[in-house]
């Protein structure tokens, strides 16, 4: 069974600081990783999504790369922002392609 | 608007009495899922759908059901709801299936608590 791991839990930092948040998950046999951001009482926003074939894509202020072979995938998020204050998922695909794992994420704060 | 539109939002229940959650897309989209969240357990998926009348288990099916009549469509029926299933759950969509896969879209969510 597919594993999905973040670390760390909660990460508190001053406004206009570069973050980098971490993802790895123990089964290499994936389709895609897709990233996604959680904001108090509502619904997921997707934010990135990297295909297996795939190493990175990019958004903005946002980086995410992708290393298969050892079960990892960082966003990194330049120039952060309070209202970049969220929780931070990472979701993998794998089988089929059509079933969905998730990490327990992120929660960030940026202190203005 | 591209959306996924979850109903109700809230609902609280006694145990025993079925219920169901809708969950509706306006893109066109073949697959859709369902998933619970629960503090320190993450998102775990319930159900998926790749197409009407096509629908697979998930992660964490067991009292759960659901039904693809329509492509826009996919309900969450809970037959004798118990408080284990007091979770914040979420609907899901996206374009194309297995390695066809894109970003998926998520609902607002609703938070059911059963007692």
């Amino acid at each position: 069974k597919q594993e999905v791991t973040q670390i760390p839990a909660a990460l508190s930092v001053p406004e206009g600081e570069n973050l980098v948040l971490n993802c790895s998950f123990t089964d290499s046999a994936i389709y895609n990783l897709q990233w996604f951001r959680q904001d108090p009482g509502k619904g997921l926003t997707s934010l990135l999504l990297i295909q297996s074939s795939q190493r990175e894509q990019t958004s903005g202020r946002l980086n995410a790369s992708l290393d298969k072979s050892s079960g990892r995938s960082t966003l990194y998020i330049a120039a952060s922002q309070p209202g970049d204050s969220a929780t931070y998922l990472c979701a993998v695909s794998r089988g089929t392609g059509n079933q969905f794992y998730f990490g327990t994420g992120t929660s960030l704060t940026v202190i203005p | 608007e591209a959306q996924v539109t979850q109903n109700p939002r809230y609902l609280i229940t006694v145990t025993g009495k079925k219920l169901t959650v809708t969950c509706s897309q306006n893109m066109n989209h073949e697959y859709m899922s369902w998933y619970r969240q629960d503090p320190g357990l993450g998102l775990r998926q319930i159900y998926y759908s790749m197409n009407v009348e096509v629908t697979d288990k998930g992660d964490v099916p067991e009292g759960y059901k659901v039904s693809r009549k329509e492509k826009r469509n996919f309900p969450l029926i809970l037959e004798s709801p118990s408080p284990n299933q007091t979770s914040l759950y979420f609907c899901a969509s996206r374009e194309g299936t297995g390695y066809m896969n894109t970003e998926a879209f998520f609902g607002q969510g609703t938070r059911l608590t059963v007692v």
